[in-house]
């Protein structure tokens, strides 16, 4: 059984458009987390969700907006899609003390 | 602010060679340390971590000790394998809900 899993794993639209990624953990975390990491690997947290609450918002562009339906689902949906959303996506999850994060394998977006 | 400082790469060894990455970090008081490493086409995954000064992290050969007068919490490995090749990422914890990576360290390992 895959801990944190998303999909898709590739995602390749035009500009312009609309799309979602989903994230579901069975660890049975609490708190759950989007990054973003760029063609050099770095790696920049987006958003982090406690108990279906939002806790971080990292200043990122509202046409990115994250869903959380329970505690095991994050969503990350992406409205207006620009050339520079392109990038590996990884969810992940955690149970907050001690901040052990679990990642998902990623979802490689690519807009055109 | 606070920040994690790694070696930047790539770094490109042989088999059996002699592995240290560089890892420093700014901070008040003495932050949770962690390395994490990012296997091909995988996500990050805990590779060892440290909770306090003085402790040392260890799994799979490597090891890193949390150094406070130095405030570095190096990475080392004394035989690397081919299988290590991946990226390498130190991170430091800022609260409960937050680590902040370095910029990660490319390894390749050839045989």
């Amino acid at each position: 059984d895959t801990a944190v899993s998303q999909t898709p794993k590739y995602l390749v639209t035009q500009m312009g458009n609309d799309k979602s990624i989903k994230c579901e953990q069975n660890l049975g975390h609490d708190t759950m987390y989007w990054y973003k990491q760029d063609s050099k690997k770095f790696l920049k947290i987006m958003f982090s969700y406690n108990n279906k609450e939002l806790i971080i918002n990292e200043t990122v562009p509202n046409r990115f907006s994250p869903k959380s339906p329970d505690k095991a689902h994050l969503n990350l949906h992406i409205n207006s899609l620009e050339l520079g959303d392109s990038a590996v996506y990884f969810c992940a999850s955690s149970q907050s003390v001690g901040i052990e994060l679990f990642f998902g394998e990623g979802s490689r977006l690519t807009v055109l | 602010g606070d920040s994690v400082t790694q070696m930047e790469g790539p770094v490109t060894l042989s088999e059996e060679a002699f592995l240290t990455i560089n890892c420093t970090y700014t901070a008040t008081g003495y932050p949770s340390l962690f390395w994490y490493v990012q296997y091909p086409g995988e996500g990050l995954q805990l590779l060892l971590k440290a909770t306090k000064a003085d402790d040392k992290g260890s799994n799979k050969g490597f090891e890193a000790t949390y150094r406070k007068e130095t405030t570095s919490f190096h990475l080392e490995k004394g035989s690397v394998q081919v299988s290590d090749s991946a990226v390498y990422f130190c991170a430091r914890k800022i609260n409960d809900y937050k680590l902040s990576f370095g910029a990660g360290t490319t390894v390749t390992v050839r045989a």
